[in-house]
């Protein structure tokens, strides 16, 4: 079974642009999470997608942005890149999202794609 | 204001011997947690869980310790092997739909 996949994994681009990166899930899984994770900041939490729709966001600015398609594959896209958007970005697909309390839910991670930006 | 502490950045274990470490939480509302570790240029994998109403989960050389009250949990490797050393990340969930809130992570080095 493929686990999750993300492209590209690398990415360079210069402020003020914008970049799309790709996440594939494993197959049968449903909700797909995104994190960006810095060397101060570790893993933070950008958004969560399920049945094509967004059930949680972080606190991240409206210059983050996803979206699911009906395969389950996502795409979050960052606009007006800033040079602190440098990061590893990091997505993650569980079968549903999390059932209630003491639920198991266990998230499976991509690669990530790293984005530098100039 | 960081919920999940991993307290220390780094750790050096030789190898054979245990590996202790450790991850604090300010939420009492976190009810399930997680432990995932990270080689370079891959995602996080993950390793084993627990939840709020076990106080010990164990996975092979991989135990997981929960002490509710002083809200905090351990992951303890034994026998430690150089194939451990990667970064830790603690994570932990509150009941409903919310998503996972990450420590910064520790750098597990073990020494053959």
């Amino acid at each position: 079974k493929a686990g999750v996949t993300q492209t590209p994994r690398y990415l360079i681009k210069t402020r003020g642009q914008q970049v799309t990166l790709s996440c594939s899930p494993i197959s049968g899984h449903r909700s797909v999470s995104w994190y960006q994770q810095t060397p101060g900041q570790g893993l933070q939490f950008l958004f969560e997608y399920f049945s094509e729709t967004q059930r949680n966001k972080g606190n991240f600015p409206g210059r983050f942005s996803g979206r699911q398609f009906s395969n389950s594959r996502s795409e979050m896209n960052v606009s007006t890149l800033e040079l602190g958007d440098s990061a590893l970005y990091l997505c993650a697909s569980s079968l549903v999202p999390r059932q209630g309390a003491l639920a198991k839910n266990i998230q499976y991670f991509g690669a990530g794609t790293r984005l530098s930006v100039l | 204001d960081q919920q999940v502490k991993q307290n220390s950045p780094s750790l050096s274990v030789q190898e054979g011997r245990i590996s202790i470490l450790n991850c604090d939480y300010t939420n009492s509302m976190f009810d399930y947690f997680l432990w995932y570790k990270k080689y370079p240029a891959e995602g996080p994998t993950f390793l084993i869980s627990i939840s709020s109403i076990k106080d010990k989960n164990e996975d092979g050389r991989f135990t997981v310790f929960l002490n509710k009250s002083a809200k905090h949990l351990s992951l303890h490797i034994v026998p430690s092997q150089p194939g451990d050393s990667a970064v830790y990340f603690c994570a932990a969930l509150k009941p409903g739909n919310t998503p996972l809130v990450f420590g910064k992570g520790t750098r597990l080095s073990v020494i053959a």
